[in-house]
């Protein structure tokens, strides 16, 4: 069974365009993640959530929004979509927020043209 | 500002050469240390958690230590099947895991 789940593996999509990608977790954790992989392998975190709160890296840009629909799940929406965030992103999980070991994961590749 | 500097960015090893890759944090109050393994395509696959100076893990041929200024991911005896991306990450318990760059490990036969 895997832990954490995400879809689509790849996107290809053309500047402007909104776009979604969706995560789950069967690992029952009460904290999700959003992280960006940038060309060089750089992991940089984006969000972190648990039922509690939601927690923003300043440097992300508004277009850029997470949603949680219940405790297992953390989408993340994108809109008008610039050629810069063309990147990896991978959704993780950990059973306490900050302190355990993250659960991620194998990735959107979001390619933008 | 938390940060994460591993070192070396590559490392090529013969088979069975053992080595060790570095990782130096300056994160105030750290509170855990965590070593991953990334696999081309792949998402991070966890490995170890160190706590406090002087801890040490071990898996299979890899083995973890944390100093009060780093850490060191020792591998005895590497095979080409270790070869990846080695990453790690440090959190003071505020914020989520930062991460370092990695070390691209190569093994060759």
């Amino acid at each position: 069974d895997t832990a954490v789940s995400q879809t689509p593996k790849y996107l290809v999509t053309q500047m402007g365009n909104d776009k979604s990608i969706k995560c789950e977790q069967n690992l029952g954790h009460d904290t999700m993640y959003w992280y960006k992989q940038d060309s060089k392998k750089f992991l940089k975190i984006m969000f972190s959530y648990n039922n509690k709160e939601l927690i923003i890296n300043e440097t992300v840009p508004n277009r850029f929004s997470p949603k949680s629909p219940d405790k297992a799940h953390l989408n993340l929406h994108i809109n008008s979509l610039e050629l810069g965030d063309s990147a990896v992103y991978f959704c993780a999980s950990s059973q306490v927020q900050n302190n355990s070991p993250l659960h991620f994961g194998n990735g959107t590749r979001l390619t933008v043209t | 500002e938390d940060q994460v500097t591993q070192s070396p960015e590559a490392l090529r090893l013969q088979e069975g050469e053992s080595s060790s890759l570095n990782c130096s944090y300056t994160v105030s109050g750290l509170r855990g240390l965590f070593w991953y393994r990334q696999d081309p395509g792949k998402g991070p696959e966890f490995l170890f958690t160190l706590y406090s100076a002087g801890e040490e893990k071990e898996k299979e041929r890899l083995k973890a230590t944390l100093t009060k200024k780093e850490s060191f991911l020792h591998i005895t005896a590497p095979k080409p099947e270790d070869s990846a991306t080695y990453l790690c990450a440090g959190t003071s318990g505020n914020t989520p895991l930062v991460f370092g760059k990695g070390t691209r490990l190569s093994v060759i036969a």
